[in-house]
């Protein structure tokens, strides 16, 4: 079984504050995918990182892929309200299409 | 992106009794969709993958005779948990893949209440 675990599980920040998500495997992905699901609502994909060491940019939304494709960060600089949310990653080991999800982070922004 | 809808949103049933969730790919015609569970605070399991015109796949700890997929067209997946009880009170939510990177596109999901 690939399990891939999110740290930390919960946390909760003033507005304007940076924070990182990590999601680490002892498994290797060939691609890994960042999601934000609100409340009632399906996961949103943010991004898909393949190469390994490979680091993306979504505004404020920094992606890095680790170099050995096991792990994973996000990083959100200057948090906003709206980034309130459940943060969730996903590996694609390329079998069946099948996607592992991640533990979770539920993070909290608040003024 | 695939554009993917789910029916009912919410549904509230009495224990016992079966209940079918629709998933729609609006946009696009998808050979494959997948079905996720997911518990309060928790994150998605995947429970089974629905293969259009064949039998659907499931997860180990998946009842296949309790939850029951039809993908009978490329852009409509069924999925009926039949004789349901509390402990399947859960949010379902489906998805489809598309694109080089097998990218999923989920619905809004489906929230299941057994009384």
């Amino acid at each position: 079984t690939q399990l891939l675990e999110q740290s930390p599980q919960f946390l909760s920040i003033q507005e304007g504050e940076n924070l990182t998500v990590y999601c680490n495997s002892s498994s290797v992905f060939s691609s890994l995918q960042w999601y934000r699901q609100e409340p009632g609502e399906g996961p949103v994909l943010l991004v898909t990182v393949v190469t390994g060491g490979e680091v993306k940019k979504l505004k404020r939304l920094t992606f890095q892929f680790g170099d050995a494709r096991k792990d994973s960060s996000l990083h959100i600089t200057a948090a906003q309200t709206g980034d309130t949310g459940l943060y969730l990653c996903a590996g694609f080991t390329g079998t069946a299409s099948k996607l592992t999800f991640g533990t979770g982070t539920r993070l909290q922004v608040t003024l | 992106g695939a554009v993917v809808s789910q029916h009912p949103s919410r549904v509230i049933c009495k224990s016992g009794t079966s209940v079918k969730i629709e998933c729609r790919s609006l946009d696009f015609q998808a050979t494959t969709m997948f079905w996720y569970r997911q518990f309060p605070k928790k994150s998605l399991m995947l429970m089974a993958t629905s293969n259009e015109g064949s039998k659907a796949t499931y997860e180990q700890g998946v009842e296949k005779d309790k939850f029951l997929i039809n993908h009978a067209s490329l852009t409509l997946s069924t999925l009926t948990v039949t004789s349901a009880h509390p402990e399947d009170s859960s949010f379902y939510i489906c998805s489809v893949t598309q694109g080089a990177e097998d990218t999923q596109y989920f619905g809004p999901g489906t929230r299941l209440t057994v009384l």
